[in-house]
């Protein structure tokens, strides 16, 4: 079946502009993350959403991060007024449910670079 | 503050060649530990997840064991070849109220043919 998508693919914004990233989910999959690699860096995580509950949120670097998931399937990540330090792989992961033991599945990420 | 540890960083090795890396974490509130490997241009791909201390999991040549009561797992490949080139990462799951995952920075490993 369809694996998790995200579009863009590539983003190039200039500093101050804001963007938004896509995540489709696997179907089913009732969790959904997103996390960033920025240059030399390892995965960050930046917000999980699972099911109806709050998502968790603490890992989003500043308020002008922001991410929603309409009807528990696919997920937006707003970036306002990017800044160079934004300049990263966005990567959105969904897994089957709540069990910590369920593997994430990863989508392909969308390459931001902000000028 | 929780803190997942890879090493070596990096590794180069000849094909054919065995290698072994290790991760590390903190053994309290431990619940599972994950190890997915990262291709270049490609997405991060689950290997294994392992709940059970002394857990050995196998998938062909690669294979990983868990230690919960000291904090560590490895992971290793025979026979190593060029197609295993990738950063493999591991990500634990503590058992808090969360369900986020610590990731560590990875082992970028490049096998030489």
């Amino acid at each position: 079946g369809a694996g998790v998508s995200q579009s863009p693919s590539n983003k190039v914004t200039e500093k101050g502009k804001d963007v938004e990233l896509r995540c489709d989910p696997i179907s089913g999959h009732t969790a959904l993350y997103w996390y960033r690699q920025s240059l030399g860096q390892g995965l960050e995580f930046l917000i999980y959403f699972q099911g109806n509950s709050a998502p968790d949120k603490s890992g989003l670097p500043s308020d002008r991060f922001s991410a929603e998931r309409t009807g528990g399937s696919v997920s937006t990540l707003t970036i306002q007024r990017t800044q160079q330090e934004d300049s990263a792989v966005y990567l959105c992961a969904s897994s089957l449910s709540v069990g910590r033991a369920h593997e994430q599945y990863f989508g392909p990420g969308t390459r931001l670079t902000v000028t | 503050i929780l803190n997942v540890e890879q090493s070596p960083q990096s590794l180069h090795v000849q094909e054919g060649d065995s290698t072994n890396f290790t991760c590390s974490f903190p053994s309290s509130n431990f619940y599972a530990l994950h190890w997915y490997r990262w291709e270049t241009a490609k997405s991060p791909e689950a290997l294994f997840v392992m709940t059970l201390n002394g857990d050995e999991k196998k998938k062909g040549r690669i294979s990983a064991t868990l230690n919960t009561k000291e904090g560590y797992s490895y992971l290793y490949i025979k026979g190593s070849q060029p197609e295993d080139s990738a950063t493999y990462l591991c990500a634990l799951n503590n058992a808090g109220n969360n369900r986020k995952l610590i990731w560590g920075l990875g082992t970028s490993l490049a096998v030489n043919p």
